[in-house]
């Protein structure tokens, strides 16, 4: 089983809907929880931590539940911009002092 | 967010010969850059763990003997692939943690070996 899996689409979402990413992950030791960006031949860049409480930031929600160690990102009102893969990522029993674990990505298109 | 550099950007080079791949951290101290690895349409796979001043720890599966990693100072780490061979085309690209543990990455090195 692969450590972290995602649904790799692609995703092709007229501009302004509302966009839903799933991911889950299989080490259960696992302590931190992030969704990257990563645009085409570039590197992955932070989008943001996903907290047991659930966090929001602008259009962006992320959720996380520790019990079906299963991560969620939502995009609302989404924009051309968001056109990119979406990195689940999660780290071990080390925190943040071991690398990170990323998923395959999932590929979103946001169509005009 | 930190700044990390990777030098060179892109590297074409002949099958046998070496490639030496440069992380910097711009603006602050890393005592821990990973290296990882992306082929096309896969994930990131994590290599290895540089630490400065001391020996690489590397993921299984990974030759210690064909990526040599050195982590002289706080700030440089870097990736050598020995012997390149075609297969070892890829894009890799290098994090340095920060304080609070986030990583930053630097823009990757594309290796195309002919």
């Amino acid at each position: 089983r692969k450590e972290v899996e995602q649904d790799p689409g692609p995703f092709n979402v007229p501009e302004g809907a509302t966009v839903a990413f799933n991911c889950t992950y299989s080490n259960s030791a696992s302590q931190s929880f992030f969704w990257y960006r990563q645009d085409c031949r570039k590197e992955p860049k932070l989008l943001m931590s996903v907290y047991s409480s659930g966090n929001e930031d602008g259009r962006f929600t992320a959720q996380l539940n520790r019990a079906s160690q299963y991560i969620s990102l939502l995009i609302r009102d989404s924009k051309l911009s968001d056109s990119a893969t979406y990195l689940c990522v999660v780290t071990g029993s080390g925190g943040g002092a071991d690398g990170l674990t990323f998923g395959k990505g999932t590929h979103l298109i946001i169509q005009p | 967010g930190a700044v990390v550099s990777q030098h060179p950007s892109r590297v074409i080079c002949k099958s046998g010969t070496s490639v030496k791949i440069e992380c910097r951290s711009l603006d602050f101290q890393a005592t821990t850059m990973f290296w990882y690895r992306q082929f096309p349409k896969q994930s990131l796979m994590l290599m290895a763990t540089s630490n400065e001043g001391s020996k690489a720890t590397y993921e299984q599966g990974v030759e210690k003997d064909k990526f040599l990693i050195n982590h002289a100072s706080l700030t440089l780490s870097t990736l050598t692939v020995t012997s390149a061979h075609p297969e070892d085309s890829s894009f890799y690209i290098c994090s340095a943690r920060g304080e609070d543990f986030e990583q930053f990455f630097g823009p990757g090195t594309r290796l195309t070996v002919l």
